[in-house]
């Protein structure tokens, strides 16, 4: 049974940048899409963008377009997202979501990376 | 301001039946395929519906799925207090090419 286990939480300052990890365990890695999914206090869930690891092939929502990159690492099953330019806003819990293998809908979920900007 | 419309919140009394909506556009669920999720307090989504009205396995027949048109409805039948979450409805978005969610619905089981 695949399984997403991501890094833990962080304080970022304004304007810093912050790096989630993603690791999988179980299952065939580079052959899953993965997604990054944000929810900020109280708020609902916002998709962020994802990547084929396989391909290496990133595409981002609109509005982070230049401030996040989604990199995988396939020699550790493990994928990335850095935001970049953090303000108070970007304050969320961060997940990497798998998607499910003959479906567009997100199976599998990390626990979440709780994610605070703040000076 | 979410892309999906879901009623911020909906009721019902243990052991009764609730539908939840979710409402889009031809550029998403009128041409894609709709997924809901079960959010419980403080811990990650979790996949209840695929494919408009397909369940994972472990999931209970409780839980059914439909769509028609623009807008697609989640449906809990036999209600209990451990059914008491945030449910979210999801699919791609053509035009944004994008995955979207609803604004999410918080189900209280009174």
């Amino acid at each position: 049974q695949v399984q997403l286990v991501q890094s833990g939480a962080e304080v970022k300052k304004p304007g810093s940048s912050v790096k989630v990890s993603c690791k999988a365990s179980g299952g065939t890695f580079s052959s899953y899409t993965i997604s990054w999914v944000r929810q900020a206090p109280g708020q609902g869930l916002e998709w962020m963008g994802r990547i084929i690891p396989i391909l290496g092939i990133a595409n981002y929502a609109q509005k982070f377009q230049g401030r996040v990159t989604i990199t995988a690492d396939k020699s550790t099953s493990t994928a990335y997202m850095e935001l970049s330019s953090l303000r108070s806003e970007d304050t969320a819990v961060y997940y990497c979501a798998r998607v499910a293998p003959i479906s567009s809908a997100f199976d599998i979920w990390g626990q979440g990376t709780m994610v605070t900007v703040s000076s | 301001q979410s892309v999906l419309t879901q009623p911020p919140s909906v009721s019902a009394a243990p052991g009764q039946k609730v539908t939840i909506s979710c409402s889009g556009s031809s550029s998403n669920i009128g041409n894609n395929y709709v997924s809901w999720y079960q959010q419980l307090p403080g811990t990650a989504p979790k996949l209840l519906i695929y494919d408009n009205n397909k369940r994972p396995s472990g999931i209970p027949d409780r839980f059914s799925g439909s769509k028609s048109g623009t807008s697609a409805t989640l449906g809990i039948t036999g209600l209990q207090t451990g059914d008491e979450a945030d449910y979210y409805c999801g699919t791609w978005d053509s035009s944004l090419s994008a995955a979207v969610f609803g604004g999410g619905t918080k189900l209280t089981v009174l």
